[in-house]
């Protein structure tokens, strides 16, 4: 009940595609869905998040899209560059706000092609 | 604002030995977690440290032990490692919501 799993684990997309990465979890206490990006060598940084009150949310290129119903959520990047080149990583955590506590996907490596 | 900042980047430890990694917050932030990355997999939780205490545990032996300060610094300790102990560690530090993560240290034991 605590895993989430993230599909697919790699990914090949041309400049100005869509990528498009999805998680599934099973517990249904999570209500704070991050997803981070990490490069080589560096630390994983926050992209963007969604709780579960809203099925979508939007920061520029990145959209998340939540499905409650499923437990199903997604990451969207719109007109793809070759600089998101990168390991995304979806999580989930539980609580009222979020303790720190993350459990993570297993991370999906992202290619842009130029 | 500086971040996270962890330290050492890099290190190199024979089995057996033990190992302190330390971790700065970001400024303003209370709460420290642990995490362990092996290569090629996501981040695995190992604990975290509110008010100088432990807060939160992951599946890990006793040989992980940390240690939080008043100032919200925090160390990671490792006794007794094995080979399957390396790993990227990485720090999070956070404030009632988002976690943001430290570039880590890379731990190779021979």
């Amino acid at each position: 009940q605590q895993q989430v799993k993230q599909s697919p684990q790699s990914l090949i997309v041309q400049k100005g595609g869509i990528s498009i990465i999805n998680c599934a979890y099973e517990n249904t206490a999570f209500d704070y869905f991050p997803w981070y990006q990490q490069f080589p060598g560096k630390g994983p940084a926050l992209l963007i998040a969604i709780r579960p009150d809203v099925s979508e949310k939007k920061e520029g290129r990145f959209t998340i899209s939540f499905n409650k119903s499923a437990k199903q959520f997604s990451l969207h990047i719109m007109d793809s560059q070759p600089g998101d080149s990168a390991t995304y990583f979806c999580a989930a955590a539980r609580g009222s706000s979020n303790t720190g506590k993350l459990i993570f996907g297993q991370g999906t490596t992202l290619q842009v092609k130029p | 604002d500086a971040g996270v900042t962890q330290s050492p980047t890099h290190l190199i430890k024979t089995r057996g030995q033990q190992v302190t990694l330390r971790c700065s917050p970001k400024s303003g932030h209370d709460t420290v977690s642990w995490y362990q990355q092996a290569l090629g997999q996501g981040p695995q939780f190992i604990f975290q440290y509110y008010e100088e205490e432990e807060r939160q545990r992951g599946n890990f032996p006793d040989r992980f032990s940390g240690h939080q300060f008043p100032n919200y610094s925090s160390e990671l300790n490792v006794n007794a490692l094995l080979l399957g102990d390396s790993a990227l560690y990485l720090c999070a530090s956070s404030f009632l919501a988002e976690a943001f993560f430290g570039q880590g240290t890379r731990l190779t034991v021979v």
